[in-house]
């Protein structure tokens, strides 16, 4: 069985940066696992923020961005702010099949 | 806009089956996929499986295979996902989202499923 591991939390000053990374038991996560990314709050749906690595929505604020870091899918926030606290999932793609992360709980503090 | 509207809550026995609709507008509905993604309280989302509209494939995870159905309706633009046997740990938020090209992007706004003797 597949396993995806995210960071379980993270904290981050206003302003500031963070990097959220998301790991496959398999190996390197590569840009052909599609790495998608997800935001969401307590109490709403997810919402859609990167996909395929490093590409971003009509709606995703310019500070969130997609990579592939040491072997992993990589979100970086620039200049966080108090609204972009809460859980983060990555979703990696594997034959015809999905897999999210654990999930991170991004705090701003 | 592209929308995914959902049916409303359920509340189920254990051992029966739940069918929940996800009826989408705003898009093309047979040129994507729609995926299934359960969340139960607490925790993390689980991807369920996934159907193309265009032509009827369905993939599954492995933890539902056989318990689950993926089903679209063209005519009506609905995808429907149904799981059977149901058991306590079941309850969960059930959420469709359109699953095109390996971008997962937008969602419906969830299914609550109480699984309740």
């Amino acid at each position: 069985q597949t396993v995806v591991t995210q960071e379980p939390s993270l904290t981050v000053s206003p302003g500031g940066t963070v990097t959220l990374t998301c790991a496959s038991s398999t190996g390197a996560v590569t840009s052909g696992s599609y790495p998608n990314w997800f935001q969401q709050k307590p109490g709403q749906a997810p919402r859609s923020l990167i996909y395929t690595t490093n590409n971003k929505h009509s709606w995703t604020p310019a500070r969130f961005s997609g990579s592939l870091l040491g072997g992993k899918a990589a979100l970086t926030l620039s200049g966080v702010r108090p609204e972009d606290e809460a859980d983060y999932y990555c979703l990696l793609y594997y034959s015809n099949t999905w897999v999210f992360g654990g999930g991170t709980k991004l705090t701003v503090l | 806009q592209v929308q995914l509207v959902q049916s409303g809550a359920e509340v189920k026995k254990p051992g029966t089956s739940v069918k929940v609709s996800c009826k989408a507008s705003g898009y093309t509905f047979t040129m994507s996929g729609i995926s299934w993604v359960r969340q139960a309280p607490g925790q993390g989302l689980e991807w369920m499986g996934w159907i193309s509209a265009y032509n009827g494939d369905t993939h599954y995870a492995q933890n539902f295979q056989g318990r689950v159905t993926v089903t679209t309706d063209t005519s009506t633009s609905t995808a429907y996902m149904e799981l059977r046997s149901l058991r306590s740990d079941d309850t969960a938020i059930y959420y469709c989202a359109k699953d095109y090209d390996y971008n997962v992007d937008v969602w419906g706004q969830g299914t609550t499923v109480t699984v309740s003797s």
